[in-house]
Parts: C-alpha cells; sequence; structure tokens
C-alpha cells in the first residue's frame, strides 16, 4: 500500500490564482480530512468527509473547497490563492479515530 | 470549543535522559488521545495513543498517562535516543455531527543531544 500520497510537494502561486492540491488513498478509508499547519498552532482542521459524497467545514474553511467523489481521493481547492494561506498542508485518511498522514505540500503565496 | 494546551514548547534532553511532555484539554466529553511524532518534512505519524476507560498505556520506551479528572495526560519517553529528535503533538478527539474532530496541542520540539 502507498498509503496517503499528496501531490504537489511543493508550490508557489501568485495572489489571486487558483489551484487544486491533490490527496489519495488506497486503504479503504472512509475518513478524510485536510489540515494546515502553521509555525507555533499545530494542526487545523479545515474540511473533512465521512465518506463518499458527504464533506463538512472545520475550523478553518474559508477560501477552501473540497469534493469527495470516490473513496480514495480528497481534493483541496484553493479558489483565489491569499498570503494568508502559505502553509503547509496535509491531507489524512482513517478508519475513524487513528488517522494517518500524508508527506504535505508545502505552498507559498506572492 | 475544544482546546488542548501543550508544554513546553521545547524541551533539550540529554541522551539517555527521560523527556515528559503535558497536555491538558477542556471537553470533558474527549475520549481518545492520541501522540503522534512529526519528523523535518515528513507528516505527523501516530506513536501512541490512550482511551479514555485507561491510566496508563506503554509501548517500549514510550508511556503514555491519563488523568481524567484532571483533564490532563502526558507523554513520558525514557532512555531518549538522538532519533527520538522530533516535533510532537498530542491530540484530543472530540465528535462533531459523526466524525471524530482530533484538535492539536501547539506542539513541542525535542532535542536529544549526544
Amino acid at each position: 500500500n502507498a498509503g496517503v500520497t499528496q501531490t504537489p510537494k511543493f508550490q508557489v502561486l501568485k495572489t489571486g490564482q487558483s489551484m487544486t492540491l491533490q490527496c489519495a488513498q488506497d486503504m479503504n478509508h472512509e475518513y478524510m480530512s485536510w489540515y494546515r499547519q502553521d509555525p507555533g498552532m499545530g494542526l487545523r482542521l479545515i474540511h473533512y468527509s465521512v465518506g463518499a459524497g458527504i464533506t463538512d467545514q472545520g475550523e478553518v474553511p474559508n477560501g477552501y473547497n473540497v469534493s469527495r467523489s470516490t473513496t480514495e481521493d480528497f481534493p483541496l481547492r484553493l479558489l483565489s490563492a491569499a498570503p494568508s494561506q502559505t502553509s503547509v498542508y496535509f491531507c489524512a485518511s482513517g478508519p475513524r479515530n487513528e488517522q494517518f498522514f500524508g508527506p504535505g505540500t508545502r505552498l507559498t503565496v506572492l | 470549543g475544544e482546546n488542548v494546551e501543550q508544554h513546553p514548547s521545547t524541551l533539550s534532553v540529554q541522551e539517555g535522559d527521560s523527556a515528559v511532555i503535558k497536555c491538558t484539554y477542556s471537553d470533558s466529553a474527549s475520549n481518545y488521545f492520541p501522540w503522534y511524532k512529526q519528523e523535518l518534512g515528513k507528516g505527523p505519524q501516530l506513536i501512541i495513543d490512550i482511551r479514555s476507560n485507561v491510566g496508563e498505556k506503554k509501548d517500549q520506551r514510550i508511556a503514555v498517562t491519563l488523568n481524567k479528572t484532571a483533564k490532563h495526560f502526558s507523554l513520558h519517553i525514557t532512555e531518549t535516543q538522538p532519533e527520538d529528535s522530533a516535533v510532537y503533538f498530542c491530540a484530543a478527539i472530540r465528535g462533531v455531527r459523526g466524525y471524530n474532530k482530533l484538535i492539536f496541542g501547539a506542539g513541542t520540539r525535542l532535542a536529544v543531544h549526544p
């Protein structure tokens, strides 16, 4: 199993650009989540999904969209990038309580 | 809402010493408390967890204790080694609309010096 994979590893955007961060898991997990990690703030939940077709907002959802058309994939879309979205983004999946994290995407918005 | 506080933010120890990281949580309904280790450039990795019906759990050099009355839990690493150097996060589970949401502490950067 590849576990949780994320692409790209690094990305630089200009303010106002849009992009999609990809996340895929091959463990048939129901639950998938997106977090952002900022210095001194731990990990904060952006959006999550409890199964295909079901998504909901976390703590910091503004400026991000998600969809879950399949069990395996959970892309995160930045609609109009802002410098405040400069962060490291982690996708996670799990059967319920336990979550397995991907390697992360480091995003810089200029 | 739920809040998890973690201390210290940085911890420096000599190889072979013990390291202790402490967390407190605010939601008395929380019932699952995992600990994650994050190495440089990688995602967090679960290293140990404890449920609310257990007071202590050990796995080789790592142990976690939970005091539900005081709402705090701690990670203990004995006989530390340089490869234990990493950022450690505690977390508490809060159920939200069928999803068990992890609330993370801010992290502790542990440095183990040879």
